[in-house]
């Protein structure tokens, strides 16, 4: 099985852009979280996806947006770039099974983002 | 405060050695306790899970989980170059996708 893949890997923005970060979860997950990864604040999660449904928010503001398709690919958008968004960020995908269980998120290897 | 609190290391052992690496928490609500290995310009993978307290053991990975401490660990006997990563736990209410992850720690061990 193919593993999560994340487009671009590395881009390069001004303050005050926008941009488009895409992931594509493993055949047959239908969770996908995003997660934000700097070395202040180490790992932070953004908001998590299921059946094209936000189900669970960080504590991001609401510059940081996402959504889902149909065919479980995720999209998350970051509006009015500020130099502290410059991160990598990273998607996870999941296949849940039961709520109340675990269920192991295998992470993509993530778009670095710098603001400039 | 972090609800995670992770030493960031970084921390360097000679190979062979036992490792140790540890994290403290305040949400006592948390139920499953993980931990991600992260090699450099890779994504976090999964290195083993546990449920509530008590210790589990793949290898020579071992994880302790101590909920009435809010502590947990873990170690890594006959330590090789290839384990040099950073290693992250993570914590989450019971089966919810939200992680709530630890600074991570760099771990090298020299040959």
């Amino acid at each position: 099985k193919a593993g999560v893949t994340q487009t671009p890997r590395y881009l390069i923005k001004t303050r005050g852009q926008q941009v488009t970060l895409s992931c594509s979860p493993i055949s047959g997950h239908r969770s996908v979280s995003w997660y934000q990864q700097t070395p202040g604040q180490g790992l932070q999660f953004l908001f998590e996806y299921f059946s094209e449904t936000q189900r669970n928010k960080g504590n991001f503001p609401g510059r940081f947006s996402g959504r889902q398709f149909s065919n479980s690919r995720s999209e998350m958008n970051v509006s009015t770039l500020e130099l502290g968004d410059s991160a990598l960020y990273l998607c996870a995908s999941s296949e849940p099974i039961s709520g109340g269980d675990y269920n192991e998120q295998f992470f993509g290897p993530g778009t670095r983002l710098t603001v400039l | 405060q972090k609800e995670v609190e992770q030493d960031p290391g970084p921390l360097s052992v000679p190979e062979g050695a036992i490792v140790s690496l540890n994290c403290t928490y305040s949400n006592s609500a948390f139920q499953y306790f993980m931990w991600y290995r992260q090699y450099s310009r890779k994504g976090p993978e999964l290195l083993m899970y546990t449920y509530s307290s008590g210790n589990k053991e793949d290898g020579r990975f071992t994880a302790q989980v101590d909920k009435s401490s809010k502590y947990i660990s873990l170690f890594i006997r006959d330590s090789q170059p290839s384990d040099s990563a950073t290693y992250l736990c993570a914590m989450s209410v019971g089966g919810a996708q939200k992680l709530v992850f630890g600074q991570g720690t760099r771990l090298t061990i020299n040959p």
